[in-house]
């Protein structure tokens, strides 16, 4: 049972567009959501995660928006560049950072 | 370099073959854990440990065991591989509070192991 759900399942943006990809959860028990990005033949890395004690996060280009009612939380990409394309995967935890369980994933494809 | 090494890179092998895909960490974290990667179902993950000689079953630990005898050290074995064990498998790591701001854990993964079992 996937326990975040995640779209959509890939994406196409023109550069300097915003692509924005969304997770939703069930589980209220949830502490701790992180984004992943992973390059084609690479593990992937934490890019930004965020507490649900906040309803939004800024790390450069990248932000997390969070809302605790809804049991949602999505990603933006701002001023999108080529070199964002890449598989982004949510996740969320209710041991901080342990066990996390991830969404499927969302292909990214920014065009120049 | 803070790194997860994985080995092999690349395996392919015959059903029922016992394999081991081995993961070591050179950042002294305590849990370390075990995931597999499959297109439309994304990270799953297997087995993972707290610290040395304790494991526990993630989502999906059929048809694997693990062993956590060392710090370091979390091979991954496939005591007799089947075809629906063709997948592409990370090892991670991480440890408490290194997650800046969030205060949480921040895993760190190799870069992949990808395994074909005919």
């Amino acid at each position: 049972q996937q326990q975040v759900k995640q779209s959509p399942q890939s994406l196409i943006v023109q550069k300097g567009g915003i692509p924005i990809i969304n997770c939703a959860y069930e589980n209220t028990a949830f502490d701790y959501f992180p984004w992943y990005q992973q390059f084609p033949g690479k593990g992937p890395a934490l890019l930004i995660a965020i507490r649900p004690d906040v309803s939004e996060k800024k790390e450069g280009r990248f932000t997390i928006s969070f809302n605790k009612s809804a049991k949602q939380f999505s990603l933006h990409i701002m001023d999108s560049q080529p070199g964002d394309s890449a598989t982004y995967f949510c996740a969320a935890s209710k041991h901080s950072g342990y066990a996390l369980n991830f969404g499927k994933g969302t292909s990214l494809l920014v065009t120049p | 370099e803070a790194q997860v090494t994985q080995n092999p890179r690349y395996l392919i092998t015959v059903t029922g073959k016992k394999l081991t895909v081995t993961c070591s960490q050179n950042m002294n974290h305590e849990y370390m854990s075990w995931y597999r990667q499959d297109p439309g179902l994304g990270l799953r993950q297997i087995y993972y440990s707290m610290n040395v000689e304790v494991t526990d079953k993630g989502d999906v630990p059929e048809g694997y065991k693990v062993s956590r005898k060392e710090k370091r050290n979390f091979p991954l074995i496939l005591e007799s591989p089947s075809p629906n064990q063709t997948s592409l498998y990370f090892c991670a790591s991480s440890t408490p509070g290194q997650g800046g701001s969030s205060g949480a854990n921040v895993l760190t993964f190799g870069a992949g192991s990808r395994l074909t079992v005919l």
